[in-house]
């Protein structure tokens, strides 16, 4: 079966350190990847996404993510936190063959400390 | 950006009444829209795919005749929780968009409670 995997319930980080937050996938063919983030009581904001290129993706509000082909992963990464980065992030996949449906992770609560 | 509108954004009401929601792309036509629902710090469950001018296509486990799901327009489709129950309790969000490499774009979402 298809899956993502969101291997961190929660990351904490100190403000202006360097964040990772994990994503491995487990999708047949060359899927799309994204990024999306939710704050408390709303919808998904996109952050980024991965189709094709470079294996670093450069997304909104600082944030970046590392595709790696051969460990199927797609991290998300920030090189300094900000409080206000504090929220919840999803990894989505999207099949290359799909329709359109999103296989979502189960999501990582990022917690940044001041 | 893409933008989704997403109404009501909460909802409070006695068990058995039925509730409609809307989600609406305010800036481009969205043939497909996508329904899901969201228990507490959890992740987003793929109710429904809508379809504009066709029927609903329900993921399994889904029912039908409880969550009915309109696509009358390329800018407009509604989920109805029909006698709505306290089970029935939660987080609504809808997205529209997001075919081939496109990304999804997601409403803010729907807080459900049923009393």
């Amino acid at each position: 079966a298809q899956s993502v995997a969101q291997p961190e319930d929660q990351v904490n980080v100190a403000e202006g350190n360097p964040l990772t937050v994990k994503c491995t996938y487990s999708v047949s063919g060359n899927p799309y990847l994204f990024w999306y983030v939710q704050y408390p009581n709303r919808g998904l904001q996109f952050l980024l996404k991965y189709i094709t290129g470079d294996n670093l993706v450069k997304g909104s509000y600082g944030f970046e993510a590392e595709f790696n082909k051969s460990q199927t992963s797609f991290h998300l990464k920030k090189p300094s936190a900000l409080v206000s980065d504090s929220a919840l992030y999803f990894c989505a996949v999207r099949p290359s063959s799909n329709t359109g449906k999103l296989i979502f992770g189960q999501g990582t609560t990022l917690q940044v400390k001041p | 950006g893409a933008v989704v509108s997403q109404h009501p954004s909460r909802v409070i009401c006695k068990s058995g009444t039925s509730v409609k929601i809307e989600c609406r792309s305010l800036d481009f036509q969205a043939t497909t829209m996508f329904w899901y629902r969201q228990f507490p710090k959890q992740s987003l469950m793929l109710m429904a795919t809508s379809n504009e001018g066709s029927k609903a296509t329900y993921e399994q486990g889904v029912e039908k005749d409880k969550f009915l799901i309109n696509h009358a327009s390329l800018t407009l489709s509604t989920l109805t929780v029909t006698s709505a129950h306290p089970e029935d309790s939660s987080f609504y969000i809808c997205s529209a968009g997001g075919q081939g490499r496109q990304p999804q774009h997601f409403g803010d979402g729907t807080r459900l409670s049923i009393l």
